[in-house]
């Protein structure tokens, strides 16, 4: 029940086109869904974060989108740059105050690949 | 304002060695939680550390344990080191009890274990 289950595994855009990632979650005390991107060699790094009280959430380039029936959620890039070329993770963490709090729990990363 | 750093950068050891990871966290950050990522994977939870206190751990061994020092920073410790230890090992602080859980991440470890 804890699993975060991401796909696709692996992506190839043309610039300028639309990626999209998607993840889905069973623990429906995850109230916390944020996106990292990770470069080679580095840590990840926080991109956006969304909670369930909104179903969208834009910042520049990035949308995340959340389905709470669906307990479903995606990351849209637009206008994808070859410097977008990363790995991406979505990520889910429970309430405030629970004994998990603090934890994200990961999915398994989809390799983004933007072609110039 | 000052990222989370983590040392050493890479580190070879041999099996059923210990090894001590160091992280110092984000200034105004007082929690510090350790993830371990297997290559090819997504970060897996070892533990937090809040008030120099584990607060939640992982699907990990004793063997793996930790500090945390006043100024917030953390060690992590590895005993009886085997192959499957190899991994990059992440360290992110954040601010407790902050609406979001935002968690900010270091560079990273690597750890081989031959």
């Amino acid at each position: 029940q804890q699993q975060v289950k991401q796909s696709p595994q692996s992506l190839i855009v043309q610039k300028g086109g639309i990626s999209i990632i998607n993840c889905a979650y069973e623990n429906t005390a995850f109230d916390y869904f944020p996106w990292y991107q990770q470069f080679p060699g580095k840590g990840p790094a926080l991109l956006i974060a969304i909670r369930p009280d909104v179903s969208e959430k834009k910042e520049g380039r990035f949308t995340i989108s959340f389905n709470k029936s669906a307990k479903q959620f995606s990351l849209h890039i637009m206008d994808s740059q070859p410097g977008d070329s990363a790995t991406y993770f979505c990520a889910a963490s429970p309430l405030a105050g629970g004994t998990s709090y603090g934890k994200l729990t990961f999915g398994q990363g989809t390799i983004l690949t933007v072609h110039p | 304002e000052t990222g989370v750093t983590q040392s050493p950068t890479h580190l070879i050891k041999t099996r059923g060695q210990q090894v001590t990871l160091r992280c110092s966290s984000q200034s105004g950050h007082n929690t510090v939680s350790w993830y371990q990522q297997a290559l090819g994977q997504g970060p897996q939870f070892i533990f937090q550390y809040y008030r120099e206190e584990e607060n939640g751990r992982g699907n990990f061994p004793p063997r793996f344990s930790g500090l945390q020092f006043p100024n917030y920073s953390s060690e992590l410790n590895v005993n009886a080191l085997e192959l499957d230890d190899s991994a990059l090992y992440l360290c992110a602080s954040s601010r407790a009890h902050a609406r979001a859980n935002e968690q900010f991440f270091g560079p990273g470890t690597r750890l081989t274990v031959l």
